[in-house]
């Protein structure tokens, strides 16, 4: 069955930086691309970005553009989210999700900044 | 890429139906029939009620419909339980990216 399994809760001090992974399994890895939805705490979902699996070309959100970047394991079929010069509002679950017709989420990833 | 519109807060009681609006634009809800809505819980992953405008994944049950009309998607939630008692948000496609909607607490009376 598909599975997105994503790396246990982060924290870390402002400016320093955070790297999340997701490890897909159940499906071929390169057939979908990944997306990457943060929430906030008591706040909606906002949609981050993508990364296409089969060449590995991201895009990103207007408000996720310089500090964040996506990349790729494929031969782990794996996907990173890292977020460099933390910021407290940074902190957020972050979960990634399997793109097709019906997404499919990761558990989410929480990653809080303070000091 | 703005968010889509959603009323904040939406209230019925057990039995009755509840219906969440979902507004965007030509350039998203308006073009493509690729609006998906979730049901999330406190302290829960969201969970796929309807995806592609109006298909109810395997699970889900009929009480969720959903709909489109021009630039404006919809859910429709029948026989109100107390368990859909949650947040609920659509997304759709924008042409190479997505954009979420701001999110409507159901209220179960």
């Amino acid at each position: 069955q598909v599975q997105l399994v994503q790396s246990g809760s982060e924290v870390k001090d402002p400016g320093a930086s955070v790297k999340v992974s997701c490890k897909a399994s159940g499906y071929t890895f390169t057939s979908y691309a990944i997306n990457w939805v943060r929430q906030a705490p008591g706040h909606g979902l906002e949609w981050v970005g993508w990364i296409a699996t089969n060449t590995g070309n991201p895009t990103y959100a207007q408000a996720f553009t310089g500090r964040f970047v996506f990349s790729l394991d494929s031969s782990i079929s794996t996907a990173f989210l890292q977020i460099s010069s933390l910021k407290a509002e940074d902190t957020a679950i972050y979960y990634c999700v399997r793109d097709s017709a019906a997404w499919f989420w990761g558990q989410g990833t929480l990653v809080t900044v303070s000091s | 890429q703005s968010a889509l519109t959603q009323p904040p807060s939406a209230s019925g009681s057990p039995g009755q139906s509840v219906t969440i609006s979902c507004t965007g634009t030509s350039s998203d809800v308006g073009t493509y029939d690729y609006v998906s809505w979730y049901q999330q819980h406190p302290g829960k992953a969201p969970k796929l009620m309807i995806y592609e405008v109006n298909k109810r994944p395997s699970g889900v049950p009929d009480r969720f419909s959903g709909s489109k009309s021009g630039n404006t998607a919809s859910l429709t939630v029948s026989g109100l339980q107390a368990e859909d008692e949650a947040d609920y948000y659509c997304t759709s496609y924008a042409g190479s990216s997505y954009v979420f909607g701001s999110g409507t607490k159901v209220t179960v009376l």
